[in-house]
């Protein structure tokens, strides 16, 4: 079984409201990711948790910010977002963590992603 | 930076044929390299990945080619069918990281 699940599906926001947007696996993948997909665009990086620590932040301004409470789950939490914060929010996982040197990534394997609309 | 390019944002083939898409990446120290599909509404699906210790790796009906002498990878798809209809994207992992092309359309025709 490979796979990820998100919720909600859709989500509607104004840019005053606080949201979390949630992500599980049970394949027993040691790192979880989040990206942000705008439309007709490719994923883009956002945090990576490895053995639930935070090992990349790709710069993402501090009105999202993720939780990791186990190696199961993985929050984003929004708060006084920005229309232009409106995307595809999609979770992956994989088997180990960011490789070390001399170590080949492990497959990423993706959610199904929360539509969000910031209003 | 790394930059992944594809070299064509849209592909129409007949169902049945044999699609092909491209991807061109610059950094050489790349070592992983991997396909998803995604269709309309749905997260990247994965398809097959290949290492840079190999130059070629099929599942089934598709197969990729890594020539990392010109830094070219492609995905081929056989027999193509209505349901390979989506977005196809490469990606190359780079310090931790994955990097994704443009993404290609690709739309079979009946």
């Amino acid at each position: 079984d490979t796979e990820v699940t998100q919720t909600p599906k859709h989500l509607v926001m104004g840019m005053t409201n606080k949201k979390s947007l949630k992500c599980e696996q049970h394949m027993g993948h040691r790192a979880m990711y989040w990206y942000k997909q705008k439309a007709k665009k490719p994923p883009e990086l956002m945090f990576v948790y490895s053995y639930e620590k935070l090992s990349i932040n790709e710069s993402v301004p501090s009105r999202f910010s993720p939780e990791c409470p186990n190696s199961s789950l993985l929050n984003l939490h929004l708060h006084a977002l920005q229309p232009e914060d409106s995307a595809l929010y999609l979770c992956a996982s994989s088997h180990q963590g960011p490789p070390l040197a001399g170590r080949f990534a492990d497959t990423q394997y993706f959610g199904p992603g929360t539509r969000l609309t910031v209003l | 930076g790394e930059s992944v390019g594809l070299h064509l944002p849209t592909l129409s083939v007949q169902e049945g044929d044999n699609s092909i898409i491209n991807c061109a990446y610059s950094n050489s120290a790349s070592d992983y390299f991997i396909w998803y599909k995604q269709e309309s509404g749905k997260g990247p699906q994965f398809i097959i990945d290949i290492r840079s210790n190999m130059d070629k790796r099929q599942g089934q009906r598709v197969t990729v080619l890594l020539n990392k002498t010109v830094k070219h990878l492609s995905l081929q798809i056989a027999a193509t069918q209505p349901g390979d209809s989506a977005v196809y994207f490469c990606g190359l992992g780079q310090g931790g990281k994955l990097i994704f092309g443009q993404g290609t359309e690709l739309s079979v025709k009946p």
